[in-house]
């Protein structure tokens, strides 16, 4: 079955670049998706790749893939303390009724 | 900005009480999902469906039950509350679809349930 690991922690300084990593399991992933989670709220997704690709860049946000290694990093340059959030990395089959597997999520904290 | 609403945000109830928990989306999804999300941060998949008149048990066996009468709704139910419930409940949607960006979840604010 599927599985998506990720660090659960991550503290960085205003201004750092804060480097994400998730790992999974399953090959046959088409869709590798961030989201992010506010205190209180919902996943609001960020930025998705498909698994053809091996870099995507968003303004601040970069997402690398390593099919290899089943690695997948999200980087987000001049973090600011508005980017403390939970991060969840997440993958789904290439299946309209497949559902998307969620990794544990990883707590970034940017402090000033 | 997605056009998810989950009712209500907060609740607290006392033991054996029954709750029903809103999740209303006026995207047109066919898809639709409850999510159980520890303190610890981690998300359980307990029920989905992929229309009307569908309901699937998740990965996470849960107490609750849900329905799925018309497109736009989809509540989930517990009939008889307990301590071990209290826990953040989020509702999703999405569309079937493959080749775009299908699969997209679209997530409520989610309902914050605490079981005294």
């Amino acid at each position: 079955g599927e599985d998506v690991e990720q660090s659960l922690f991550l503290s960085v300084r205003e201004g750092d670049s804060s480097v994400i990593n998730c790992t999974y399991t399953d090959s046959s992933s088409t869709y590798l998706y961030w989201y992010k989670q506010e205190p209180g709220a919902g996943l609001q997704l960020l930025t998705y790749i498909f698994s053809n690709m091996d870099m995507k860049q968003d303004q601040r946000l970069t997402v690398l893939l390593n099919k290899k290694d089943k690695h997948l990093s999200l980087r987000i340059a001049d973090t600011q303390t508005g980017d403390s959030a939970i991060y969840f990395c997440a993958e789904r089959w290439n299946s309209g009724y497949s559902t998307l597997t969620f990794g544990k999520g990883t707590m970034l904290l940017v402090s000033p | 900005e997605a056009d998810i609403y989950q009712t209500p945000r907060y609740l607290v109830i006392g033991t054996g009480k029954k709750i029903t928990l809103e999740c209303s989306q006026t995207m047109g999804h066919d898809k639709m999902y409850w999510y159980q999300q520890d303190p610890g941060m981690e998300l359980h998949l307990i029920h989905y469906s992929y229309g009307v008149n569908s309901t699937e048990k998740g990965d996470l066996s849960s107490e609750s039950t849900v329905s799925r009468i018309r497109t736009e709704h989809f509540p989930l139910t517990l009939e008889s509350a307990r301590p071990s419930h209290t826990s953040q409940y989020l509702c999703a949607s999405s569309r079937t679809a493959e080749r775009e960006l299908g699969g997209e979840l679209f997530f409520g604010e989610g309902s914050r349930l605490t079981v005294l």
